[in-house]
């Protein structure tokens, strides 16, 4: 089956430094991925959507200069937290998918980032 | 807004129960519907996906139905193994059109007990 890889699978890093955590599809073509955001025994909230190529899509609520996301090619995108802070410790989830698919999502495994 | 829900919140029953996992949708307009597996701390597996044309997928010891005008979705686990222990969530997708996006329930965790 189609396999997603994020990179760091954890992180820590000190409140106003960015990280950026990286989305891969590996053995296919995503000409979409969402980032999602799960906190504590809760479920997945979607943050946005990045189609290859253009600007992603933030759902409401979400900053979207706090939370920069690119998707340079069809197989990569990535997600900057800048300037962190402790609530923005959480488990961040990947998804891909390509067009003509069922458009069923394929996760990653999740990079969890704690802010200190 | 589409709201899915997911009941009950944890289940825990002894090793080689059947059990059934209940998601429910508000609206009913979907097209397609993903039960997913989470182990703690880990991304999610997709188990099965239903189209809105189907009433179920069979995986394995796993049956998904959907019944799309009441807006609801079983996930039905048999003989059940202390492995399947996990958090299951679902998701239906609104549209095919548009960015597809997934709206999640809370999920339930089950704890299949030795």
């Amino acid at each position: 089956g189609a396999v997603v890889s994020q990179h760091p699978s954890r992180v820590i890093c000190k409140s106003g430094t960015s990280v950026k955590i990286e989305c891969r599809s590996l053995d296919f073509q995503a000409t979409t991925m969402f980032w999602y955001r799960q906190f504590p025994k809760k479920s997945l909230m979607l943050m946005a959507t990045s189609n290859e190529g253009s600007k992603a899509t933030y759902e409401q609520g979400v900053e979207k200069d706090k939370f920069l996301i690119n998707h340079a090619s069809l197989t990569l995108s990535t997600l900057t937290v800048t300037s962190a802070h402790p609530e923005d410790s959480s488990f961040y989830i990947c998804s891909a998918r390509w067009d003509g698919h069922l458009y069923e999502q394929y996760f990653g495994p999740g990079t969890r980032l704690t802010v200190t | 807004k589409q709201e899915v829900t997911q009941i009950p919140a944890a289940l825990s029953v002894p090793e080689g129960e059947n059990l059934v996992l209940n998601c429910s949708f508000t609206d009913s307009a979907i097209y397609n519907l993903q039960w997913f597996r989470q182990d703690p701390g880990k991304g999610l597996t997709s188990l099965l996906l239903i189209q809105s044309s189907q009433r179920e997928q069979t995986s394995g010891r796993l049956n998904a139905s959907l019944d799309k005008s009441s807006g609801r979705s079983t996930l039905y686990i048999a003989a059940s193994q202390p492995g399947d222990s996990a958090t299951y969530l679902c998701a239906v997708t609104a549209s095919p059109q548009g960015a597809q996006k997934l709206v999640f329930g809370q999920g339930t965790r089950l704890t299949i007990n030795p």
